[in-house]
């Protein structure tokens, strides 16, 4: 059974840092990858998808890699700013249909 | 862009009653999937579909039911709520993988806060 481990659990940064957020995953036989972001009493958003054939992915400040072989993934978080507060979660994606298993979340706090 | 609509953001019902979550989809997604929600257990799926009249059990689908008629929408059913399943339930889709071709994206709604009193 995939089980995800999100470390840290929670950060807290002043503004302008470049950060990092570890996400591991204990079956490797993963398709994609998926991170989210999540505002408190929203729903999830779709932040960067990586594909079983990428190493890595990136989308502005964000830049997503994947190293299925070793079951980890890293989400970097360029010069951050106080609108990045909010809990971040990765979540592989396992056979076609889809179904994605989710880490607890890393809660990120940017202060000004 | 794709739309994942949850009819309700905000619902209060009564022990035994029984609860309607609807979700509907824009994008022609094959797969729907209901979520819950808790502080300390993360995100846990209760149902998903990846067809219209198929379901397939999640992890924890006691005390839930769902409906698939339609392509794009997805409905969870609580026959008698109870106490146990205030929570925030969360509708998502997205399309099968294809070939060479890895999509799979998942995409949400905003969510349905439900308190069962």
């Amino acid at each position: 059974k995939q089980e995800v481990t999100q470390i840290p659990a929670a950060l807290s940064v002043p503004e302008g840092e470049n950060l990092v957020l570890n996400c591991s995953f204990t079956d490797s036989a993963i398709y994609n990858l998926q991170w989210f972001r999540q505002d408190p009493g929203k729903g999830l958003t779709s932040l960067l998808l990586i594909q079983s054939s990428q190493r890595e992915q990136t989308s502005g400040r964000l830049n997503a890699s994947l190293d299925k072989s070793s079951g980890r993934s890293t989400l970097y978080i360029a010069a951050s700013q106080p609108g990045d507060s909010a809990t971040y979660l990765c979540a592989p994606i396992s056979g076609n249909t889809g179904k994605l298993i989710f880490g607890q979340g890393t809660t990120l706090q940017v202060k000004p | 862009d794709v739309k994942v609509t949850q009819s309700s953001r905000y619902l209060v019902k009564r022990t035994g009653e029984k609860v309607f979550l609807e979700c509907v989809q824009d994008m022609d997604h094959e797969n729907m999937f209901w979520y819950r929600q808790d502080p300390g257990l993360g995100l846990r799926l209760i149902y998903f579909s990846y067809d219209v009249k198929m379901k397939e059990k999640g992890d924890i689908p006691e005390g839930y039911s769902v409906s698939r008629e339609k392509k794009e929408r997805f409905s969870l059913i609580l026959e008698s709520a109870s106490t146990n399943q205030t929570s925030m339930y969360l509708c998502a889709s997205s399309s099968v993988r294809r070939g060479a071709v890895d999509t799979g994206e998942l995409f949400f709604g905003e969510g349905s806060r439900l308190t069962v009193l």
